[in-house]
């Protein structure tokens, strides 16, 4: 298995509902960070969170970081039809420190109007 | 600028010829990362760079893969002797500690 591994590969709800992914890694990290990339081009980046913080927020995003579990975890409230795309976890590992992130292959978010 | 600029954004080559990518990253950015992607995939690491010199390039497959950014800025992602297994996307980004900013790709298609 690789280090990033989302879970599920594919998840389809209804707009208005929440949607989480999850990312489980295996190395020790500075910080992970997720992305979202939309019909396979450029990815966005969404939040970041540090080894040593357990939660984040940003608008609709709430991102958990369970260093003990090696897992974090993506909720998106309030789904929108627009929130529709692949969504990617990716570390900084200490070994790599910034030079390089280490991705999973994604979760394929569908949220259906 | 103020995104990451990649070109082309599309590139169909046949198989044994060479191919270059550009990268213009954000201004002032001295971090810059190649990666390749695959259909259904995650981004790979290819390269990095810390201003001109490439920080790390353990990520590229083979000799047929060259990278350079001359003047810090601006870099090219050279592929010699291409194969129909290096069709994918390349993707390129800028930024190191706060996340990246990524381009949107090259669509590089080997027939």
């Amino acid at each position: 298995s690789q280090q990033g591994e989302e879970d599920p590969q594919a998840l389809s709800i209804q707009e208005g509902e929440n949607a989480t992914m999850n990312c489980s890694y295996k190395t020790s990290i500075n910080n992970l960070q997720w992305y979202r990339q939309n019909s396979g081009r450029g990815l966005v980046h969404l939040i970041l969170i540090r080894s040593n913080e357990r939660e984040k927020h940003s608008g609709r995003l709430r991102v958990t970081l369970d260093t003990s579990k090696k897992s974090s975890s993506l909720l998106i409230t309030a789904s929108r039809a627009a929130d529709t795309a692949s969504y990617f976890c990716a570390t900084d590992a200490e070994e790599t420190s910034g030079s390089r992130l280490t991705f999973g292959e994604g979760t394929q978010l569908t949220v259906n109007p | 600028g103020a995104g990451v600029s990649q070109t082309p954004s599309n590139k169909v080559t046949e198989k044994g010829k060479y191919v270059e990518l550009r990268c213009d990253p954000i201004s002032g950015h001295t971090a810059l990362y190649w990666y390749r992607q695959s259909l259904g995939q995650g981004p790979e690491f290819l390269i990095y760079f810390q201003g001109t010199g490439a920080a790390d390039d353990s990520g590229l497959p083979n000799d047929r893969f060259f990278a350079v950014r001359p003047e810090g800025s601006v870099s090219t992602l050279k592929i010699q002797r291409t194969e129909r297994g290096d069709s994918a996307v390349y993707l390129c980004a800028s930024g190191q500690f706060y996340g990246y900013t990524f381009g949107s790709g090259t669509r590089l298609t080997v027939v």
